[in-house]
């Protein structure tokens, strides 16, 4: 079974440049999730998506992050315009009811904003 | 105060030393507990899931809740270099989903 696949692995932007993440959740898992990892730190849940529809986005700073889900399957998170503060690992993670809800992590995008 | 709490570490260990990571938190209705491994430059993986209070041994993995006292442990036995990483405790309300993760305590065991 393929694992949640991210690209690209590796972004270095100038601030107020925009970026975008995308990301690629195990086959048939309905639910996926966008956390941001800053260094030294655990990841803080983003956004957290059930197919094409947002479960949760209490934590995504709307101004400047956006996120999408078409068709259910992949999905991009976008930032516009970045800030230092951005600089992070940005994680994709998937889950299905199916699986007991345990989320399946990719290996991340790692973003930094000189 | 932060929800959930881990000391960040480092902590370094000779091979074969029983090694003790440990989480307390604040929210009372947190149900389910989780342990992360997340090698560097990786994603986290689960380890260990367990409901409410009590014990869970998996190999040389072995978690502990302790509701009432708001405390998670995650012991290894037989510590290998393979298990060096950082360590993440996570934790819910409902199930798997929307979960609170810890600081993450970098492990290292030295040969």
């Amino acid at each position: 079974e393929a694992g949640v696949a991210q690209s690209p692995r590796y972004k270095i932007i100038e601030k107020r440049q925009s970026v975008a993440f995308w990301c690629n959740p195990i086959s048939g898992h309905a639910t996926l999730y966008w956390y941001q990892q800053i260094l030294g730190q655990g990841p803080k849940l983003l956004i957290q998506f059930q197919n094409n529809g947002v479960v949760d986005d209490s934590q995504l700073p709307k101004d400047r992050f956006s996120a999408e889900r078409l068709k259910g399957v992949d999905s991009t998170l976008k930032i516009q315009p970045a800030k230092l503060e951005d600089s992070a690992v940005y994680l994709c993670a998937s889950s299905s009811y199916t699986s007991g809800d345990t989320q399946y992590f990719g290996p991340g995008t790692r973003l930094t904003v000189l | 105060q932060k929800e959930v709490e881990q000391d960040p570490g480092p902590l370094s260990v000779p091979e074969g030393a029983i090694v003790s990571l440990n989480c307390t938190y604040s929210n009372s209705a947190f149900q389910y507990f989780m342990w992360y491994r997340q090698y560097s430059r990786k994603g986290p993986e689960l380890l260990m899931y367990t409901y409410s209070s009590g014990n869970k041994e998996d190999g040389r993995f072995t978690a502990q809740v302790d509701k009432s006292s708001k405390y998670i442990s995650l012991f290894i036995r037989d510590s290998q270099p393979s298990d060096s990483a950082t360590y993440l405790c996570a934790m819910s309300i409902q199930g798997a989903q929307k979960l609170v993760f810890g600081q993450g305590t970098r492990l290292t065991i030295n040969p």
